[in-house]
């Protein structure tokens, strides 16, 4: 079966950085996703990997390596904001979009 | 209004109830989706809609019945539900069905009596 794994919950502190895992075994591989939901709102689209290696997009990186099935998402300086739940998802061989549970992030100051 | 809109944020319902999600995207996408969230669990996808034409359904009970009757508007009619249907109902567009960077609205938190 298909399967992203990521950690239901984590704690970081104001300013500090954090760094969410996800690990996926999926039947093919067609880029992975990152999403923010803020409690209440609507999920957002935060990056794409479709490559191994590193994506900077402001205070927030997309790492991926294929070989590993392995992705994270890294938050810099963390602000009160970012306190929200962050989905990792897979499109598969089929296109078909396979998603984690979610980790939800609380900032503390 | 732009992105995607859902109608209403909140609904509380009995199971021998009938009622009807309503979902809005201005951004001129091909593609529309349901999905289900469940709290601690994946998003569940429910329904696909390519150009007003369905091209997936996640065998999904019948007491869900979607209809998409032009490209821009998506509707989930509900009845006879059962309490474990309570969840958030999220609509998703996208510009093509294989696409994965989807706009989704801020959901309906249903929850079933």
């Amino acid at each position: 079966g298909q399967n992203i794994d990521q950690p239901t919950e984590m704690t970081a502190t104001e300013g500090a950085i954090v760094q969410i895992n996800c690990t996926y075994q999926t039947s093919g591989f067609n880029g992975l996703f990152w999403y923010q939901q803020h409690a209440g709102e609507a999920p957002t689209f935060l990056s794409y990997n479709v490559l191994d290696g590193l994506e900077e997009k402001g205070r927030f990186s997309s790492f991926l390596s294929r070989s590993k099935g392995y992705s994270y998402l890294l938050l810099k300086e963390l602000q009160m904001k970012d306190s929200a739940s962050y989905l990792c998802a897979v499109r598969d061989s089929n296109y078909q979009l396979i998603w984690g549970a979610g980790t939800k992030l609380i900032i503390k100051p | 209004e732009t992105g995607v809109t859902q109608t209403p944020r909140h609904l509380v319902m009995g199971m021998t109830n009938k009622k009807s999600l309503k979902c809005e995207q201005h951004l001129g996408h091909n593609a529309m989706y349901w999905y289900k969230q469940s709290a601690k669990k994946p998003l569940e996808l429910m329904f696909v809609y390519s150009l007003e034409e369905r091209v997936e359904n996640n065998s999904v009970p019948s007491r869900f019945s979607p209809e998409c009757p032009n490209s821009s508007h998506l509707f989930l009619h509900l009845h006879t539900l059962q309490p474990e249907d309570s969840a958030l109902y999220l609509c998703a567009s996208s510009q093509r069905p294989s696409e994965g960077g989807y706009t989704f609205g801020s959901g309906t938190r249903l929850t079933v009596v």
